[in-house]
């Protein structure tokens, strides 16, 4: 199975900040990469996907790089209700594989 | 409106079955990949299983395969998982999920439904 590694586990950051979390896969995953944001007691919510594409909806301050085993999630604005949980997932080869997750607080 | 509503959660024995459900609508559950993910409490998402187009092939992962069964009913727009020889570490949310465009990244998600294993 890929491995997904996610870091940091948690950030803490200000409104106006720009955050990056970073997700590593075990193999290459050749682009096959999402994000999700998941708030509590919520389904998560697709940000990306491809590395790079945004969702239906999402907002522009989000974006995404990355390519064979290193990618990236940029958040280039905090806005309050970017406080969530983010998920890095492959889906190159079953069994898909999510990211441990990452716990953005807002200060 | 594309919607995914998950029934059939509870408490069960160890050793137990259940059958999960989802219902859709918005779109023809036929004309897509469909998968159940699951959240432990407190925990990170695992992917569990999918159902593909047009075949119907099935993939699962290791820590269910031999247990769960995942079908669909096309004529309902319903997709189920059959749960079987549950066990404690199977407690978690389980969410239905439907790929953006059978790549294996998910649109769209149920609310979830809570499954807890214990006597």
């Amino acid at each position: 199975d890929i491995q997904m590694t996610q870091f940091p586990v948690s950030l803490s950051a200000s409104v106006g900040a720009r955050v990056t979390i970073t997700c590593r896969a075990s193999r290459d995953v050749r682009n096959s990469l999402a994000w999700y944001q998941q708030t509590p007691g919520k389904a998560p919510k697709l940000l990306l996907f491809a590395t790079s594409t945004l969702g239906s909806g999402v907002p522009s301050r989000f974006s995404g790089s990355g390519s064979g085993t290193d990618y990236s999630l940029t958040v280039s604005s905090l806005q309050p209700e970017d406080s969530a949980t983010y998920y890095c997932q492959q889906y190159y080869i079953t069994p898909y594989t999510f990211g441990q997750g990452t716990k953005l607080e807002i200060k | 409106q594309v919607q995914l509503v998950e029934s059939g959660g509870g408490l069960v024995k160890p050793g137990g079955s259940l059958r999960l459900s989802c219902a859709v609508s918005g779109f023809s559950i036929s004309d897509y990949r469909m998968s159940w993910i699951r959240q432990a409490p407190g925990k990170g998402l695992e992917w569990l299983s999918d159902i593909r187009i047009p075949d119907t092939y099935t993939n699962y992962a290791d820590s269910v395969k031999g247990r769960f069964t995942i079908s669909r009913d096309n004529a309902k727009n319903l997709l189920y998982l059959q749960m079987d020889s549950l066990r404690a570490e199977d407690t978690a949310v389980y969410y239905c999920a439907r790929d953006r465009q059978n790549f294996g990244d998910y649109e769209y998600w149920g609310q979830g439904t809570l499954v807890t294993v214990s006597s």
